[in-house]
């Protein structure tokens, strides 16, 4: 019963290069969520989606990052032209449908630009 | 704004010395309440869920317990393997937003 899988685990990019980050969920698990760790910060939501529909992203930089959840394949996070204030750690979580229920973790991209 | 407020930073205790972690909250209408175990270089562990003040949970060495403006997460003669850094995060009632709102956590070291 494999959990979140997240990858990669970690992450280089030059400043200017795109980002993918990917994530899929646990299996039966329906909803998915970003969220970015800054070092020395905590977790701050990103963005919440659905198959094929972001639901919520208030939490999403305006501009250089978008997330999308297909009908098929996991979901992806893309930062794009990326600036070294984007390193960060981003972890995604997925929960069922329905009620809110504690949501289950990856282990998280490491991203790091240089 | 919803807004968590985790105390202390960190915390060094011996093993088997008892102590509460504290988690002070604002939200418009809470859904719930979650703490997580978040280890180096890992993600977020879910630990318990509280719903309604008054509630209580618990797991091998470790009580949650809910009031109307807080949290405490008990733990009870920690071992070694307890340190992590625990979170706390709510859930506004807000119909369709399931974003969790987290504290900046509390770096827990027990020393054997």
């Amino acid at each position: 019963n494999a959990g979140v899988m997240q990858n990669p685990r970690h992450l280089v990019r030059r400043r200017g290069q795109e980002a993918r980050l990917r994530c899929s969920p646990m299996k039966g698990h329906s909803h998915v969520y970003w969220y970015r760790q800054l070092p020395e910060e905590g977790l701050k939501f990103m963005v919440y989606l659905q198959k094929e529909n972001i639901i919520d992203e208030s939490g999403m930089p305006k501009e250089r990052f978008s997330a999308e959840f297909p009908k098929e394949g996991p979901s992806i996070l893309r930062i794009q032209q990326v600036v070294r204030g984007d390193s960060a750690a981003y972890f995604c979580a997925s929960s069922p449908a329905g009620q809110s229920y504690g949501y289950t973790f990856g282990s998280g991209t490491r991203l790091t630009v240089v | 704004e919803d807004q968590v407020t985790q105390s202390p930073e960190a915390l060094r205790l011996q093993e088997g010395e008892s102590s509460s972690l504290n988690c002070s909250y604002t939200v418009s209408g809470l859904r719930g309440l979650f703490w997580y175990r978040q280890d180096p270089g890992k993600g977020p562990e879910f630990l318990f869920t509280l719903y309604s003040a008054g509630e209580e949970k618990e797991k091998e060495r470790l009580k949650a317990t809910l009031t109307k403006k807080e949290s405490f997460l008990h733990i009870t003669a920690p071992k070694p393997e307890d340190s992590a850094t625990y979170l706390c995060a709510v859930q506004a009632e807000d119909t369709g937003r399931r974003a969790l709102t987290f504290g900046s956590g509390t770096r827990l070291q027990v020393q054997p």
